[in-house]
């Protein structure tokens, strides 16, 4: 049974300062997705992440895969008030799921960014 | 505007009371998604669907029901609300075998007591 963790739960930060968001899961994956949620709001796609390796960027946020380690990690670079959210990591794709697609959701990474 | 439409957005239900929460998608997407969130817990997945005309099981499939007459519409449906049923539940679609991920609807918030 897959299973996704994600540490920490909750991340109070200052304004400028870095700090990466992990996910590790438990059976071969070759699919990750990064998701951002506002309060009271739906989810919002940030990074798909489909191969070993593979590194993808949007503004302060960073998204990396070790498919070998079953780790993902969403770095944030001199964070800003605007990135406080919940970030969800999802996994799927093989071994999981058949022909559909499923994914499971960690639990969730609650930052807050202070001023 | 291409997406998906739940309805209602939120809603109070009287305990042991049948509710039906609507999900409808306009993107031709082929499988479809319900899941709840809770606090400390993330999204569950309760039932999907592949395809028009079936349906599986997901994580916490127990007290509800789904049905996909057509590609559009995936109804989730409680036949007798508990109070263990409140929760935010969010509708999701995506395309056969997709690298896309899913497309995610605004959410039911639904409180049974």
């Amino acid at each position: 049974e897959l299973k996704v963790e994600q540490n920490p739960l909750f991340l109070s930060m200052q304004e400028g300062k870095n700090y990466t968001i992990y996910c590790n899961y438990s059976t071969t994956s070759d699919r990750l997705y990064w998701y951002r949620q506002d309060p009271g709001k739906s989810l919002e796609s940030l990074f798909v992440l489909l191969s070993n390796g593979a590194v993808k960027q949007e503004g302060r946020l960073m998204a990396s895969l070790d498919t070998k380690a079953r780790l993902s990690t969403l770095h944030i670079t001199a964070a800003v008030h605007d990135l406080s959210a919940t970030y969800f990591c999802a996994v799927g794709g093989q071994g999981y799921g058949g022909a559909t697609n499923k994914l499971i959701f960690g639990t969730g990474t609650l930052l807050a960014v202070q001023p | 505007i291409a997406g998906i439409t739940q309805a209602p957005t939120s809603q109070i239900l009287a305990a042991g009371r049948r509710m039906t929460l609507r999900c409808t998608q306009d993107m031709r997407h082929n499988a479809m998604y319900w899941y709840r969130q809770d606090l400390g817990l993330g999204l569950r997945l309760i039932h999907y669907s592949n395809t028009a005309g079936t349906t599986g099981k997901g994580e916490v499939p127990d007290g509800y029901s789904v049905s996909r007459a057509n590609t559009d519409d995936f109804p989730l449906t409680l036949a007798s609300a508990v109070p263990s049923q409140t929760s935010v539940y969010f509708c999701a679609s995506s395309r056969d075998r997709t690298n896309y991920g899913y497309t995610f609807g605004s959410g039911t918030r639904l409180t049974v007591v």
